[in-house]
């Protein structure tokens, strides 16, 4: 059963470029958070895909952007980057509906650094 | 705004130790409790959770939480580590009507000497 996986795994940008992020769920899981760990911190919530929308939304600039697609996989992208972008984005996946509670299945994360 | 803490930043033990990590989170309303563990090089797995019923849970690994809600804390405690618990762990919270919106504490960085 294949977990949560993410490209790439590292990748070094500088700034004001923009960067994409892939993520494809765990099987049979059709929601997608995105979240952003910056060093010693918590992960801090992006925002969450489902049915190709955007659900929720956190605290993050419009610059932040994403996408999911019929098959569920999802894309984060950052325009304009700035040097406070360097984190470790996750992704984690879960089932949607009433029964949901809000368990999370988190990929191993794309460690972005920002020159 | 809602938000969890968590007061160890780094927690250094002997194996065969007893551990309590503490949590806190500041929300008035109805609250899923989480506790995630993320071993080195490895992804952030679930340990623990608590949505509702007895307050306390039990998760792998011999963990177990208290959710006590007067207190608005959901401590772990495991009463013998092992060098294997060698670990970050976050305490997490989402609230009904949020559940995609997982919010973390800072984590603690458990060392166990062997």
């Amino acid at each position: 059963d294949a977990g949560v996986t993410q490209s790439p795994t590292h990748l070094i940008k500088t700034r004001g470029q923009q960067v994409t992020l892939r993520c494809s769920p765990k099987s049979g899981h059709d929601t997608v958070s995105w979240y952003q760990q910056a060093l010693g911190q918590g992960p801090q919530f992006i925002f969450q895909y489902y049915e190709e929308e955007e659900r929720q939304r956190g605290n993050f600039p419009d610059r932040f952007s994403g996408h999911q697609f019929p098959n569920y996989s999802s894309e984060l992208n950052v325009n304009a980057l700035l040097l406070g972008d360097s984190a470790l984005y996750l992704c984690a996946s879960s089932l949607s509906g009433l029964s949901n509670t809000g368990e999370l299945f988190f990929g191993e994360g794309s460690r972005l650094t920002v020159l | 705004a809602q938000s969890v803490s968590q007061h160890n930043h780094h927690v250094i033990l002997s194996e065969a130790a007893s551990l309590e990590l503490g949590c806190n989170y500041s929300y008035g309303g109805t609250v899923n409790l989480f506790w995630y563990v993320q071993y080195p090089g490895q992804h952030l797995q679930l340990l623990l959770k608590y949505f509702s019923g007895d307050p306390l849970v039990k998760g792998i690994k011999g963990f177990e939480a208290e959710f006590i809600k007067s207190k608005f804390s959901f401590n772990l405690r495991k009463p013998s580590v092992q060098w294997s618990d060698t670990a970050e762990y976050f305490c997490a919270v989402n609230t009904w009507g949020s559940q995609g919106n997982l919010i973390f504490g800072k984590g603690t960085k458990l060392s166990v000497k062997p």
